[in-house]
């Protein structure tokens, strides 16, 4: 059971570089998610979708772009690279039953950093 | 968004003593409310979650209580172990989706 797999694990970049962070899911969930982890701030929403070809933006989507064309893919993309995009990328992943609830499954996340 | 409050911030206890810390939120459409575990280097790991038509939940060491009209949750951890060290974080929802607004979490040190 893979779950959640997110790749790269570990990444750095150059500033004005496009970098995409890919999220594999094994289950079939519905919903997945994309957050960012950094010091202070918990974890902050980028952007969620419900659906293959359904997504919409989070608390900070400034400076990302996501596209879901099969259910198990969500890849995260910085369009320009800047240096307050460095942080640990999070995607997530959220099975619609009335059975499991609300239940958040994360992977391992993605370090990123850019120089 | 919801804003959501966890306190403290660091928590350090000696083995075999308790743990609690303890999330506000203002949203009272509030529905969900769990509790991720993250050790070093790794992603949340659900432990414990409760939600709205419940007022406590216990797993073993580990309970839950939320209280809907002060609008405040709180994670208990009990005779704590080493392996309990780690950051604790607090999350709810308001809407079917699900989406998590967390709180900033909580590092907790278990010196045996």
């Amino acid at each position: 059971d893979a779950g959640i797999t997110q790749s790269p694990r570990y990444k750095i970049t150059e500033t004005g570089r496009q970098v995409t962070l890919m999220c594999h899911q094994t289950w079939s969930h519905s919903y997945m998610f994309w957050y960012r982890q950094d010091l202070g701030h918990g974890l902050r929403l980028i952007y969620y979708s419900a659906a293959a070809d359904i997504t919409d933006k989070g608390e900070v989507p400034d400076g990302y772009v996501v596209s879901r064309s099969k259910t198990e893919n969500f890849p995260l993309t910085l369009e320009s690279a800047t240096r307050s995009q460095t942080s640990v990328y999070f995607c997530a992943s959220r099975e619609d039953s009335e059975y499991s609830g609300n239940t958040i499954y994360f992977g391992e996340g993605s370090w990123l950093t850019v120089v | 968004g919801e804003n959501v409050e966890q306190h403290p911030s660091t928590l350090s206890v000696q083995e075999g003593d308790s743990a609690v810390i303890k999330c506000t939120y203002s949203d009272s459409a509030s529905n969900y409310f769990p509790w991720y575990k993250q050790e070093l280097g790794k992603g949340p790991q659900l432990i414990i979650d409760i939600r709205s038509n419940v007022g406590e939940k216990k797993d073993q060491r580990i309970a839950v209580t939320l209280n809907k009209t002060a609008k405040h949750f709180s994670l208990h951890i009990t005779e704590t172990q080493p392996e309990d060290s780690a950051v604790y974080f607090c999350a709810l929802t308001t809407d079917s989706w699900g989406k998590l607004q967390f709180g900033a979490g909580t590092q907790v040190v278990v010196t045996p």
